[in-house]
């Protein structure tokens, strides 16, 4: 089975700070691990995601993550945040059949 | 990316009426689309796996019957939700298989149910 467990629900950093969202992970094949980022009343936009190979993924918008299966992380890290980066983040793991799931979601507040 | 869309993107409805969501993929062929809800302040769960030709397969504790999901093409899933009750009132969002690693999303339908 698998499951996503993202820690704090509500983070706020200030603008230029560094962004930690963490996620982990549970998952009985391996992974494929996602982060998306959903601004109010819209769908979701991918973010990056990891499959296979280099650990460190680096996506849209300055954002990466890095896959460290000893910890089942995939935290979500950006060096600089910027205001636009306030939005939800969702981490999610891709399971067998191609199905989804999808932690609870980390609202980021980025403070001027 | 494939680009999904949504119609409505919002819907107004008054209880014990049935609403269609319909899903669509602009520019790729889908022969699996899944079907999303997220309650406020919570995360998306998935409510089914919508196949083309073939019955949808629904999640555990997800009605069947209340929510009809049509995959009658590649590129146009339905979902409609019948006898629509103030509980139902959500965000409904579809996505559509690209591969184990990845899917494509919707921009999301928000249903309020009077």
């Amino acid at each position: 089975a698998q499951s996503v467990t993202q820690l704090g629900s509500h983070v706020s950093v200030s603008e230029g700070a560094l962004v930690l969202l963490r996620c982990n992970y549970s998952s009985s094949v391996p992974p494929y691990l996602f982060w998306y980022v959903q601004y109010p009343n819209q769908g979701l936009q991918l973010l990056l995601k990891y499959t296979t190979g280099a650990t460190l993924v680096k996506g849209i918008n300055g954002f990466e993550a890095e896959f460290k299966k000893s910890e089942t992380s995939f935290h979500l890290t950006k060096p600089s945040a910027h205001m636009s980066d306030a939005a939800e983040y969702f981490c999610a793991v891709s399971g067998s059949f191609n199905k989804f799931y999808f932690g609870s979601g980390t609202k980021l507040n980025v403070k001027p | 990316g494939a680009v999904v869309s949504q119609h409505p993107s919002r819907v107004i409805c008054k209880s014990g009426t049935s609403v269609k969501i319909e899903c669509r993929s602009l520019d790729f062929q889908a022969t699996t689309m899944f079907w999303y809800r997220q309650f406020p302040k919570q995360s998306l769960m998935l409510m089914a796996t919508s196949n083309e030709g073939s019955k949808a397969t629904y999640e555990q504790g997800v009605e069947k019957d209340k929510f009809l999901i049509n995959h009658a093409s590649l590129t146009l899933s339905t979902l409609t939700v019948t006898s629509a009750h103030p509980e139902d009132s959500s965000f409904y969002i579809c996505s559509l298989k690209g591969g184990r690693e990845t899917q494509y999303f919707g921009p999301g339908t928000r249903l309020l149910v009077l």
